[in-house]
C-alpha cells in the first residue's frame, strides 16, 4: 500500500495528557498537511510541511500542537494537556510541491475525555 | 479573506440520475486551484476532481464534471448516471500559495444520499 498512512487510527485519553499522532505519506511527496476535522465540518488546517520544514501554521494551531517531519519523511502531530475541545478527527495529507492535489490519510479520531 | 461555501448540507438523488452539488468561494486572486473531494463514511477522503483556475475548459472525470464560472466564482460539481457508491460527504476546497503564503480552504461540505 504507498497511500498516506496514519497511526494510531483511533486514540482516548484523559484530559490533561500528552498524546502523538504520527503520518507517513506518499513516499516521493514533498509536501505534507495536518487537518482538523469535527463532525459536521470541513477539515481546517493546522500547519504544513515542504520537506522538513515547518513553512505554516494555522492560528488554530496552539502552543499546546507541535508538529514535526525530521528529515523530511513521516510527520508527528503532538498535543499536550489536551482538552476535551481537541477531540476531532486529525487528517494528514501529502502532495507532490506544486501539484496542489493533495492526498489524504484514514485519519486519527482523538477522544478526549 | 478567502472563504468557500457549500450552501446544500444535503442533496438526495435516484439512482442514474444527475444531481449537481453548488460551490462558491471568494478570493481576490487569480491563480489558484480548486477541487472536488469525496468523504464516504468512515473512509478516507478522496479527489474526485480538480481545476486550474488559468483553464477555461472545464475538467471532467468520467461521471464528473464541473461548472467552472470563474467571474462568478462558483465551482458547482455535476455527477451524472449516479451510482449507490457515490453516496457521500462531498467537500468543495480552493488552494492558492500567494505571497509565500499558503491557503487551502474546504467548505461544509454536502452530504449527497443516493437512492435506489
Amino acid at each position: 500500500d504507498t497511500g498516506v498512512s496514519q497511526d494510531p487510527r483511533h486514540k482516548i485519553t484523559k484530559r490533561g495528557q500528552n498524546v502523538t499522532f504520527r503520518c507517513d505519506p506518499i513516499s516521493e511527496h514533498n509536501r505534507l498537511y495536518w487537518y482538523r476535522q469535527t463532525l459536521g465540518q470541513g477539515p481546517e488546517f493546522l500547519t504544513y510541511f515542504q520537506n522538513e520544514a515547518q513553512l505554516e501554521k494555522s492560528r488554530l494551531l496552539s502552543d499546546r500542537f507541535s508538529a514535526e517531519r525530521p528529515k523530511g519523511s513521516f510527520s508527528t502531530l503532538e498535543i499536550q494537556r489536551t482538552e476535551q475541545g481537541d477531540s476531532a478527527m486529525y487528517l494528514c495529507a501529502s502532495s507532490l510541491d506544486r501539484a496542489e492535489t493533495q492526498y489524504f490519510g484514514p485519519g486519527t479520531r482523538l477522544l478526549v475525555l | 479573506a478567502q472563504t468557500v461555501t457549500q450552501s446544500q448540507p444535503e442533496m438526495s438523488v435516484q439512482e442514474a440520475e444527475t444531481v449537481t452539488l453548488s460551490c462558491t468561494y471568494d478570493t481576490s486572486e487569480s491563480d489558484y486551484y480548486l477541487f472536488w473531494y469525496k468523504q464516504p463514511p468512515s473512509r478516507q477522503m478522496i479527489l474526485v476532481i480538480r481545476q486550474e483556475a488559468y483553464k477555461q475548459q472545464n475538467a471532467t472525470e468520467n461521471r464528473f464534471s464541473v461548472n467552472f464560472q470563474k467571474a462568478a466564482k462558483s465551482f458547482s460539481l455535476k455527477i451524472s448516471d449516479s451510482q449507490l457508491g457515490d453516496a457521500a460527504m462531498y467537500f468543495c476546497a480552493y488552494s492558492v500559495t500567494t505571497s509565500g503564503t499558503y491557503k487551502y480552504i474546504f467548505g461544509t461540505g454536502t452530504r449527497l444520499k443516493v437512492l435506489a
